[in-house]
């Protein structure tokens, strides 16, 4: 497989359900991210994983618990969700520190519904 | 404070024709890279075309160019011959400085009709 895989394509979920999704890059980046993309909104950048590290994390509710296991592997676990966190998660990687401005590849994202 | 302006909010063109998608940018780092993403209903985030900020040439991608402005801080997305599957939402993004993450405008949804 080449680029960026998420799983699943698509989750319903209960307010009160755990669930994980998951992303995988195979193209050797370094860096990794998760996205969020609500309608009629622009794209919110929730984490960043540098080196395995989290180097960022936008003020986004504890609700939401990245791991990032490998370079090549990252999760954000869900819990007790809320309605309004429906939307389209979108994991992407890139290559840093390679010299000029990286751009990021993206996975085809999840598409969240919290019911 | 928003980075990345789009205005258009949506746009009809014609098949066959060109569209021009508009882009400002505010950012007061030297070096920064400019970048166009299309994503159809199915949500990927598609990698269109790159300008850098040294780039002397305007970026060409196939029926892709962009008509980097860099004094008046735009990056429009010119899409020559517009073609069915060109049908989709457009975002213009921007990394700057060192570690700047890449950062979203609101999008232009494209609609190509026959």
């Amino acid at each position: 497989e080449t680029g960026v895989t998420q799983t699943p394509r698509h989750l319903v979920m209960g307010m009160t359900n755990k669930k994980s999704l998951k992303c995988e890059q195979h193209l050797g980046h370094n860096a990794m991210y998760w996205y969020k993309q609500s309608a009629k909104k622009p794209l919110e950048l929730m984490f960043v994983y540098s080196l395995e590290e989290r180097v960022e994390n936008n003020s986004v509710p504890s609700r939401f618990s990245p791991e990032c296991p490998n370079s090549s592997h990252l999760f954000l676990h869900l819990h007790t969700l809320q309605p309004e966190d429906s939307a389209l998660y979108l994991c992407a990687s890139s290559q840093e520190n390679s010299g000029g401005v990286q751009g990021y590849t993206f996975g085809s994202g999840t598409r969240l519904t919290v019911v | 404070a928003q980075k990345i302006t789009q205005t258009q909010p949506g746009m009809f063109v014609q098949e066959k024709e060109a569209v021009t998608l508009d882009c400002t940018y505010d950012t007061s780092d030297q070096s920064y890279g400019l970048f166009w993403y299309k994503q159809p209903s199915s949500g990927e985030m598609i990698f269109l075309i790159y300008q850098g900020s040294y780039d002397e040439q305007n970026a060409t991608e196939g029926r892709y160019s962009l008509n980097f402005q860099k004094a008046r801080k735009s990056a429009n997305l010119v899409i020559s011959a517009s073609q069915l599957g060109d049908s989709a939402m457009y975002f213009c993004a921007m990394r700057d400085g060192s570690w700047g993450k890449l950062q979203f405008g609101a999008g232009t949804q494209v609609v190509v009709t026959p």
